[in-house]
C-alpha cells in the first residue's frame, strides 16, 4: 500500500525549541490526521484537518493542510520532554471510508 | 467516555498456528478498521467493517480475515501463521464511514516464533 513521506525520520531538540515536520503524497488527500505514539502503545490523535489550507491548533501544537492538498504540516512550540515520542501523518482519499495511508514517522527526542 | 479496548494485549504463538484478536470499538462508534504495524512496513490498512461488512480491504493475503458483530465489536483472524506476521496489530474506531477521525486502541503485540 501507499506510505506517505514524512520528513524528518528523526529530530534530536532541546527543550523549549520549536518543533516542525511535514508529510508529502502524490495523490490528493480528502483528510488528514497526526497522531502521536508512545513505545507499545497505540496511536494517539493529536489533530484532525479536513479542507485544504485549514490550520488548526491544539494546545502548543499546530497542524496545517496544504493548499495542494498532497500535504500537511505539524508544529510544535515550546517543547517539553512529554513530547518525547513517534509522530505520524495518516491521510485519506475521498470515498475511501476509513482507510487511512499513514507516514513512515517522525522520531522526537527532547534533551531537557 | 471507554477508549477502544483490545484483547489480548499479548500474544505468543507457533508457526502455523492461528490467532484471534478481539476490538471493542467507542460506544456509538459503527466503524472499525484493523492495521498491522511492523518496524520495516509501518501502518499497514488490513480492512475496515461498517455495520457488520466489509467494506474495504487491504492488500494482505486471504489468511488474514476479519467479522464484526452487531454491536460494532469486531474480530480479526489470521491463519496459518508465519514468522513475518509478528507484528503490533492495531484496531482504530470510527463514528462512521468516510474519513473521520480514528481513535486507535492499545493493540495486540503478536509474536510468531
Amino acid at each position: 500500500g501507499q506510505q506517505l513521506n514524512q520528513s524528518p525520520q528523526s529530530m534530536f531538540i532541546q527543550e523549549g525549541e520549536d518543533v516542525s515536520m511535514n508529510c508529502t503524497s502524490s495523490s490528493i488527500f480528502n483528510t488528514w490526521l497526526w497522531y502521536k505514539q508512545d513505545p507499545g502503545e497505540g496511536p494517539v490523535l493529536l489533530i484532525a484537518l479536513y479542507k485544504a489550507g485549514e490550520l488548526t491548533s491544539n494546545g502548543r501544537l499546530t497542524a496545517q493542510f496544504g493548499i495542494t492538498r498532497k500535504d500537511s504540516f505539524l508544529n510544535i512550540s515550546a517543547s517539553i520532554p512529554s513530547d518525547v515520542g513517534i509522530y505520524f501523518c495518516a491521510g485519506q482519499y475521498f470515498n475511501t471510508g476509513n482507510q487511512f495511508y499513514f507516514g513512515t514517522g517522525t522520531s522526537l527526542t527532547v534533551i531537557p | 467516555k471507554a477508549g477502544v479496548t483490545q484483547t489480548p494485549r499479548y500474544l505468543i504463538k507457533t508457526r502455523g498456528q492461528q490467532v484471534t484478536l478481539s476490538c471493542s470499538p467507542i460506544s456509538g462508534h459503527r466503524s472499525v478498521s484493523w492495521y498491522q504495524q511492523t518496524p520495516g512496513q509501518g501502518l499497514q490498512f488490513l480492512f475496515e467493517y461498517f455495520s457488520e461488512t466489509q467494506r474495504n480491504k487491504g492488500n494482505f493475503p486471504g489468511r488474514f480475515s476479519g467479522r464484526q458483530f452487531s454491536n460494532s465489536r469486531s474480530e480479526m483472524n489470521v491463519s496459518t501463521l508465519e514468522l513475518g506476521d509478528s507484528a503490533l496489530y492495531l484496531c482504530a474506531s470510527s463514528l462512521d464511514r468516510g474519513g473521520n477521525e480514528q481513535f486507535f486502541g492499545p493493540g495486540t503485540r503478536l509474536t510468531v516464533l
